[in-house]
């Protein structure tokens, strides 16, 4: 069984800050990790995925994850907020092998403040 | 590359009667696609996979009879909505994963929002 802890519903930055949202994840098989970001009324975009090669993923908009095998954890950062960043982020894992569904995180929303 | 579009991207109904929500993968194919539910500022519940050619595969809960769904072609999966009711209202989603060994990601559509009055 697999599932994703987004800790933190609401995150609020300033411009400028650091941004960093947490996601924790359990699975019994080795995870394939995933961002993505929804700006409202909007689909899901891919923001960066790991799938077993690198452990510091980069991905689009300056972000970035780090995958912690040890703390089962691959949390979001990005070194500097931008006002356009505000938006709903999901962690998400699905089991490595081809086609397997995802779960999703209950998601954080980013706010970015002036 | 890799673009998923949904039809309509809104619809409003009238309590019982059907709705149906199309999900194109625009330029590639897709043997499998998911079709996913999300309430107002929560986050995406899956209802089913849809595999081409062969019957979609439900999550626990979801009512087959009433979420139709129909994956004709490598880049077509539609969502019928039966006898709708105002609480299916809700944000519809779907995504596609191509065709390619090793190929993880799926690629979302940018939703449909249905409204049963």
């Amino acid at each position: 069984a697999q599932s994703v802890t987004q800790l933190g519903s609401h995150v609020s930055v300033s411009e400028g800050a650091l941004v960093l949202l947490r996601c924790n994840y359990s699975s019994s098989v080795p995870p394939y990790l995933f961002w993505y970001v929804q700006y409202p009324n909007q689909g899901l975009q891919l923001l960066l995925k790991y799938t077993s090669a690198a452990t510091l993923v980069k991905g689009i908009n300056g972000f970035e994850a780090e995958f912690k095998k040890s703390e089962t954890s691959f949390h979001l950062t990005k070194p500097s907020a931008h006002m356009s960043d505000a938006a709903e982020y999901f962690c998400a894992v699905s089991g490595s092998g081809g086609y397997n569904k995802l779960i999703f995180g209950a998601g954080t929303r980013l706010a970015v403040h002036p | 590359g890799a673009v998923v579009s949904q039809h309509p991207s809104r619809v409003i109904c009238k309590s019982g009667t059907s709705v149906k929500i199309e999900c194109r993968s625009l330029d590639f194919q897709a043997t499998t696609m998911f079709w996913y539910r999300q309430f107002p500022k929560k986050s995406l519940m899956l209802m089913a996979t849809s595999n081409e050619g062969s019957k979609a595969t439900y999550e626990q809960g979801v009512e087959k009879d009433k979420f139709l769904i129909n994956h004709a072609s490598l880049t077509l999966s539609t969502l019928t909505v039966t006898s709708a009711h105002p609480e299916d209202s809700s944000f519809y989603i779907c995504s596609a994963s191509p065709f390619l060994a090793f190929e993880e990601t799926q690629y979302f559509g940018p939703g449909t929002r249905l409204l049963v009055l």
